[in-house]
């Protein structure tokens, strides 16, 4: 398809994981990226894959990335009511900025 | 911490007015960009620009017009306001250059109301 897709809403509860997933569209693309964004704030970048990577761990993240598939994961374990944002998935594609999803909104209840 | 800030955060504005929204960055990239965010959906790319007297329209077509007469501003420009115009601006910046992951940096965006 032509755009980064992901579903639009997951709820949890307080201490489980998430995982939120994302189709991204261009498997040459290099980077694959995960941003968060809180209520009335721009975007932050939480984490980033490399292309030749399968996956990466920083603390309490983790991100998958399926190139065959085109499919990239980002799992949040021990997930705490400061998690609730909103969560973009994004590719960098040759040549051009980068290209975002729709985002998910995280919502997590104690 | 990022270095890139927008004013006005806020912004309610009557139909045929001009605005302009500002974005500045401390941090010396070459490259910035204005998308567009509406509520439930992608951000979209609206204007770009990779360096001093260069821009580019993005994947979205809009009224809207940039400058980048200095490295640090990017300003954007409505001449008239419509209701179609209401949305969130974000701005963003990132290091020219290969060797950089490409990650964007935004500023926390203005959101324009025009009534």
């Amino acid at each position: 398809g032509e755009d980064v897709e992901q579903s639009l809403f997951l709820s949890v509860r307080e201490g489980d994981s998430s995982v939120i997933n994302c189709t991204y569209t261009d498997s040459s693309s290099t980077y694959l990226y995960w941003y968060k964004q809180e209520p009335g704030a721009g975007l932050q970048l939480l984490t980033y894959i490399f292309s030749n990577m399968d996956m990466k761990q920083d603390q309490r993240l983790t991100v998958l990335l399926n190139k065959k598939d085109k499919h990239l994961s980002l799992r949040i374990a021990d997930t705490q009511t400061g998690d609730s944002a909103i969560y973009f998935c994004a590719e960098r594609k040759a040549g051009t900025a980068l290209i975002f999803g729709k985002g998910t909104t995280l919502s997590v209840s104690s | 911490e990022a270095d890139i800030y927008q004013t006005p955060r806020y912004l309610v504005i009557g139909t045929g007015k001009k605005i302009t929204l500002e974005c500045s960055q401390t941090m010396g990239h070459d490259k910035m960009y204005w998308y567009q965010q509406d509520p439930g959906m992608e951000l979209h790319l609206i204007h770009y620009s990779y360096g001093v007297n260069s821009t580019e329209k993005g994947d979205l077509s809009s009224e809207s017009t940039v400058s980048r007469i200095r490295t640090e501003h990017f300003p954007l420009t409505l001449e008239s306001a419509r209701p179609s115009h209401t949305s969130q601006y974000l701005c963003a910046s990132s290091p020219a250059g290969s060797a950089n992951t490409g990650e964007l940096f935004f500023g926390e965006g203005s959101r324009l109301t025009v009534l």
